[in-house]
């Protein structure tokens, strides 16, 4: 079983709906939970970190965790064309290394 | 500079040559961290350092040799490289080792091609 999973996609939506990015993790132990965005070529870039149960909002974009199913997601509201990207969602277990496992990532497009 | 600077961004080089990646965070991080990208694979992370010390060696081949001077600078030496070596190379940094500063911050990569 893979550490952290992430459906490799491609998921496709049309500009302006939600788009629905899901992650899950084998660590129970887990303590913080991070998503990147990387575009083609590019390097990974930080958008949203959670550590507690519940929901997180900036902006356009929503993360939600669930320690007890083991489960994090990320919502976009109102999806932009340039939101069409690979998203990476990393987790960090126990331990002080700062290690983080990272998920192969979900490709997003999101169509005009 | 600001943030994670990595050089040189692209790289090709032979089998039988030594080369080295630089990277350099403007941060004020403690933690520096090197991965590689290949296609179709989850980011593998290679080194950890925490605080110029070694903390994470994920059974890297020793044809890479990584080297932490200080807090701010990063190196990964390579020699005798094989064709599946050619990849994306990031650097991160992080604040560590609160739980709450493992975020990480890339620099631009690497790119990597073993001829």
């Amino acid at each position: 079983q893979k550490e952290v999973e992430q459906n490799s996609g491609p998921l496709s939506v049309p500009e302006g709906a939600i788009a629905s990015l899901n992650c899950t993790y084998s660590d129970r132990v887990s303590q913080s939970f991070f998503w990147y965005r990387q575009y083609s070529g590019k390097s990974p870039e930080l958008i949203m970190s959670i550590y507690s149960n519940g929901d997180k909002e900036d902006g356009r974009f929503t993360a939600q965790l669930n320690k007890a199913s083991q489960y994090v997601s990320l919502l976009i509201r109102d999806s932009q064309p340039s939101d069409s990207a690979t998203y990476l969602c990393a987790v960090h277990g126990s331990g002080n290394t700062g290690k983080l496992i990272f998920g192969q990532g979900t490709t997003l497009q999101v169509k005009p | 500079e600001t943030g994670v600077t990595q050089t040189p961004r692209h790289l090709v080089m032979g089998m039988t040559n030594k080369k080295s990646l630089k990277c350099e965070q403007h941060l004020g991080h403690n933690a520096m961290y090197w991965y590689k990208q290949s296609a179709k694979k989850p980011l593998e992370l290679m080194f950890v350092y925490s605080l110029e010390e070694r903390v994470e060696n994920n059974s890297v081949p020793s044809r890479f040799s990584p080297e932490c001077p200080n807090s701010s600078h990063l190196f990964l030496h390579l020699h005798t490289l094989q064709p599946e070596d050619s990849a994306l190379y990031l650097c991160a940094s992080s604040q560590g080792p609160d739980i709450r500063s493992y975020e990480q911050y890339f620099g631009p990569g690497t790119r990597l091609t073993v001829t």
